[in-house]
């Protein structure tokens, strides 16, 4: 079965510095997705970066990058120049393909710092 | 275009009774899963609907159901509610779309219902 995991359970980091989110994944498909959202303590869940498994460049959106490096099955989120609203839980799910069932890490609790 | 609505957002109900969340999609969007969110288990897989049909089940008791209708609107029912059924219930709604040749499938989620059951 597929299985996310991130190490991080919690994160503090100044605001304006960059900060990497670790995530790693469990798989022997050949096919699949991975996503990161983001959590504020509303509840819910924002999309941010999308990655597929044979996508050759690294996703990127905005101020949010997606370091993939798939041989060691991982894919990082980096935040640059982070900002006090990036405060927030982050979850780190793969896309199980054709079952349309998210499987997610525990999440990290990222804390920006003025 | 509006996001994904669920109503209501915050339900407070007692052991036993039963409960009905509902889910209404991006418009456009056929697929709805729903997830459970608690403190303990992480967020889980409850089930998904495409065109009114349950195409995937997560690993929860027969007390959950849900239903989709044909505008593409979900509801999910609890029945026979327990304590630990207390939590944050998401629903995302996705449309299959392809990026670089290939099918990409962003679940985007709303704003969630917390239930407390007591």
């Amino acid at each position: 079965a597929q299985k996310i995991t991130q190490t991080q359970p919690g994160m503090f980091v100044q605001e304006k510095e960059a900060v990497t989110l670790d995530c790693t994944y469990d798989t022997s498909d050949q096919s699949y997705g991975l996503f990161w959202y983001k959590q504020p303590s509303s509840g819910e869940m924002i999309f941010l970066i999308y990655q597929g498994s044979y996508d050759e460049q690294n996703a990127t959106e905005g101020r949010y990058s997606l370091n993939f490096q798939k041989a060691r099955k991982s894919a990082n989120l980096v935040i640059s120049a982070s900002q006090l609203g990036d405060s927030a839980m982050y979850f780190c799910a793969y896309l199980i393909q054709g079952a349309q069932k998210l499987v997610f890490g525990q999440g990290t609790r990222l804390t920006i710092n003025p | 275009k509006a996001g994904v609505t669920q109503t209501p957002r915050y339900l407070i109900k007692t052991r036993g009774q039963q409960v009905t969340l509902s889910c209404s999609p991006i418009s456009g969007h056929r697929s709805v899963s729903w997830y459970q969110q608690t403190p303990g288990q992480g967020l889980q897989f409850l089930f998904e609907y495409f065109s009114e049909t349950q195409r995937n089940k997560g690993n929860f008791p027969g007390r959950f159901s849900g239903r989709q209708f044909s505008n593409s609107r979900s509801e999910m029912n609890v029945s026979t509610l327990e304590l630990g059924d207390s939590a944050l219930y998401l629903c995302a709604s996705s449309l299959p779309r392809l990026a670089g040749g290939r099918r990409q499938e962003t679940q985007y989620f709303g704003p969630g219902t917390r239930l407390l059951v007591l």
